[in-house]
């Protein structure tokens, strides 16, 4: 019930297409759903987050679309770009017990091609 | 602001050798977790501090791994005896949360762990 489910492992387009990458969940008591992006050699980073209580956000050209009664939410990159390629994880908190817990998926490698 | 620091950045030991890995924080984030990243998955988390107290060490490998949080500031995890398994990026990552809803977490750049 702990574990987010993301697809597809890998992930290639042409420079100016749109990057699709889903995930879902189990787990309702998931409260925030956050992306984030992994260059090689550095640790992940936030790119854009999103509450069960709206169904998609817009930065730019990264948007997340939630489902809730699906329990699914995705992450779509608009205009691609060579520098976008990197790999993506998807993941899933739950402040029960208190307590602020990351859960991540298995992650995307994007390759964005010029 | 200063993000969250790791050291040493690479390692390389033989198996049954022990290695410290070490985490400053950001400034004033009261939970600081420990990540096993091994290569081409998502991070996994080991431990889970809240100042200096242990909330989740649910999947730390305890006979073999150890982490302690002096003072609610910096964090070492230790690997004694390593294992060829071992092998990966072992991540810090700090958030400001102290209770509501869940928030960021912050990540420094890991400690990539060679076990020969």
């Amino acid at each position: 019930q702990q574990q987010v489910k993301q697809s597809p492992q890998s992930l290639i387009v042409q420079k100016g297409g749109i990057s699709i990458i889903n995930c879902a969940y189990e787990n309702t008591a998931f409260d925030y759903f956050p992306w984030y992006q992994q260059f090689p050699g550095k640790g992940p980073a936030l790119l854009i987050a999103i509450r069960p209580d709206v169904s998609e956000k817009k930065e730019g050209r990264f948007t997340i679309s939630f489902n809730k009664s699906a329990k699914q939410f995705s992450l779509h990159i608009m205009d691609s770009q060579p520098g976008d390629s990197a790999t993506y994880f998807c993941a899933a908190s739950s402040p029960s017990g208190g307590y602020n817990k990351l859960i991540f998926g298995a992650g995307t490698r994007l390759a964005v091609h010029p | 602001e200063a993000g969250v620091a790791q050291s040493p950045r690479y390692k390389i030991i033989e198996k049954r050798q022990s290695v410290a890995f070490w985490c400053n924080p950001i400034s004033g984030h009261a939970t600081l977790y420990w990540y096993q990243q091994i290569l081409g998955q998502g991070p996994k988390l080991l431990i889970q501090f809240q100042n200096n107290g242990v909330v989740d060490d649910s999947q730390l490998p305890k006979d073999r791994f150890s982490a302690e949080r002096l003072k609610g500031v910096d964090s070492t995890l230790k690997i004694q005896p390593a294992k060829l398994e071992d092998s990966a990026v072992y991540l810090c990552a700090s958030s400001a949360y102290r209770g509501g809803p869940s928030g960021e977490l912050f990540f420094g750049e890991g400690s990539r762990l060679t076990v020969l």
